[in-house]
């Protein structure tokens, strides 16, 4: 597959630290990145979108950077709660979300 | 809005039996719905794409004749893992698609014993 791994890389931050969590994609031709939260035996939950026409994104309390240059993605959530522990997958897409290519995803753990 | 459900959200059959999963779009119309499959650990492995009314395009590596689509309507797709056998236990979800966004389901773990 695109994005298989066994193990899951895992970032643990202090509650109320900022956490910034990194993907690769691979596809040069992707024009639309994806952030998704995944809780454990839920499904993903939209978090944060950019197209490539952008290299920087806001929302309330994240913030998604994009290099296409070196085809890379980022995820900044600001003041971590401990609702933020979670996986985190990005994900790449052509021509809009229409066929999706999820990265392997990090664990993002808060530490109270 | 905009919100998706499967059922069963969870299922446990024996090995050789047939599972069906349904997917349901609730307050859009999806001409699209994707089905993903996601072992313990692992990311979202897309397994299939349905267009309401068509055959279902498969990802290389998934049977289709194991993994049966059916897209009947522009808000239901169902997903029948025939015959099933242990390693086809996995986290199975779909999502549907109005136009260009897709919006996930939250997930059917299967497990066949």
């Amino acid at each position: 597959g695109e994005s298989v791994g066994l193990h899951l890389p895992t970032l643990s931050v202090q509650e109320g630290d900022n956490s910034i969590i990194n993907c690769a994609y691979s596809n040069s031709a992707s024009d639309y990145f994806i952030w998704y939260k995944q809780e454990s035996g839920k499904g993903p939950q939209f978090i944060i979108d950019i197209r490539s026409n952008m290299d920087k994104r806001q929302g309330q309390r994240v913030t998604v950077l994009l290099n296409k240059t070196v085809k890379h993605l980022s995820l900044q959530i600001a003041a971590t709660q401990p609702g933020d522990s979670a996986v985190y997958f990005c994900a790449e897409g052509i021509q809009g979300a229409q066929k999706l290519v999820f990265g392997q995803g990090t664990r993002l753990t808060i530490n109270p | 809005g905009a919100v998706v459900s499967q059922h069963p959200s969870w299922v446990i059959c024996k090995s050789g039996t047939s599972v069906k999963i349904e997917c349901r779009s609730l307050d859009f119309q999806a001409t699209t719905m994707f089905w993903y499959r996601q072992f313990p650990k692992q990311s979202l492995m897309l397994m299939a794409t349905s267009n309401e009314g068509s055959k279902a395009t498969y990802e290389q590596g998934v049977e289709k004749d194991k993994f049966l689509i059916n897209h009947a309507s522009l808000t239901l797709s169902t997903l029948t893992v025939t015959s099933a056998h242990p390693e086809d236990s996995s986290f199975y979800i779909c999502s549907a698609s109005p136009i260009y966004e897709q919006y996930f389901g939250p997930g059917t773990r299967l497990t066949v014993t």
